[in-house]
């Protein structure tokens, strides 16, 4: 089956300043890759996601780029705010039974 | 708003009891559902695939026959923890997908069940 990594665990930044989490993935199936954000005991929220059509997409302060070729793909999130401390995790589906594998979480702090 | 409920959202009992877990997608109708585990401070591990009128398919390493899952409607999937331990205890959270948009489509979470087992 799957597996998606994702690095790193904890990823502290000041405010303003960027945050890049990193993941990658291991059936060359998967084709879709969704990023989601969770405030603790909350659900997990989707942020922004990529189809494997693109190498690219944004959405106002947050980014992801995918490379198919190597299996990775990153979150960038620019000029980060106290608001975007959470817990990230990306995940890696394919149209076969449509299951999300979640990398392992990162969690973001952003110090005022 | 949410577009999948469960409930309940907080659930304590003694070891040995049953715990239902109900999970709703309320603006479609889900022929699939999904069932997750979460300690704290980890990832969300895949349980099953919950799939309407067929038996679960369950991942690797987890007791079918501990957690148990019907998907009798369009709209509800329950997960029932039978005869529960202590490390039983996590937070379970379900999501669903909409079909009648391309597969694929972000899942929706349910806002989770936190089960304390005494």
């Amino acid at each position: 089956g799957e597996n998606v990594e994702q690095h790193p665990s904890t990823l502290s930044v000041q405010e303003g300043d960027s945050a890049v989490i990193k993941c990658t993935y291991s059936d060359s199936a998967s084709n879709y890759f969704p990023w989601y954000k969770q405030e603790l005991g909350k659900r997990p929220q989707l942020i922004i996601d990529i189809r494997s059509n693109v190498g690219e997409k944004k959405d106002q302060r947050i980014a992801v780029t995918l490379n198919k070729t190597a299996k990775h793909f990153s979150l960038h999130i620019t000029e980060t705010q106290p608001e975007d401390s959470a817990v990230y995790f990306c995940a890696a589906s394919s149209n076969t039974g449509n299951q999300f594998y979640f990398g392992t979480g990162t969690s973001l702090t952003v110090i005022p | 708003g949410a577009v999948v409920s469960q409930h309940p959202s907080w659930v304590i009992c003694k070891s040995g009891t049953s715990v239902k877990i109900e999970c709703r997608s309320l603006d479609f109708q889900a022929t699939t559902m999904f069932w997750y585990r979460q300690f704290p401070k980890q990832s969300l591990m895949l349980m099953a695939t919950s799939n309407e009128g067929s038996k679960a398919t369950y991942e690797q390493g987890v007791e079918k026959d501990k957690f148990l899952i019907n998907h009798a409607s369009l709209t509800l999937s329950t997960l029932t923890v039978t005869s529960a331990h202590p490390e039983d205890s996590s937070f379970y959270i379900c999501s669903a997908r909409d079909p009648t948009f391309a597969s694929n489509q972000p899942q929706h979470f349910g806002d989770g069940t936190r089960l304390s087992i005494l």
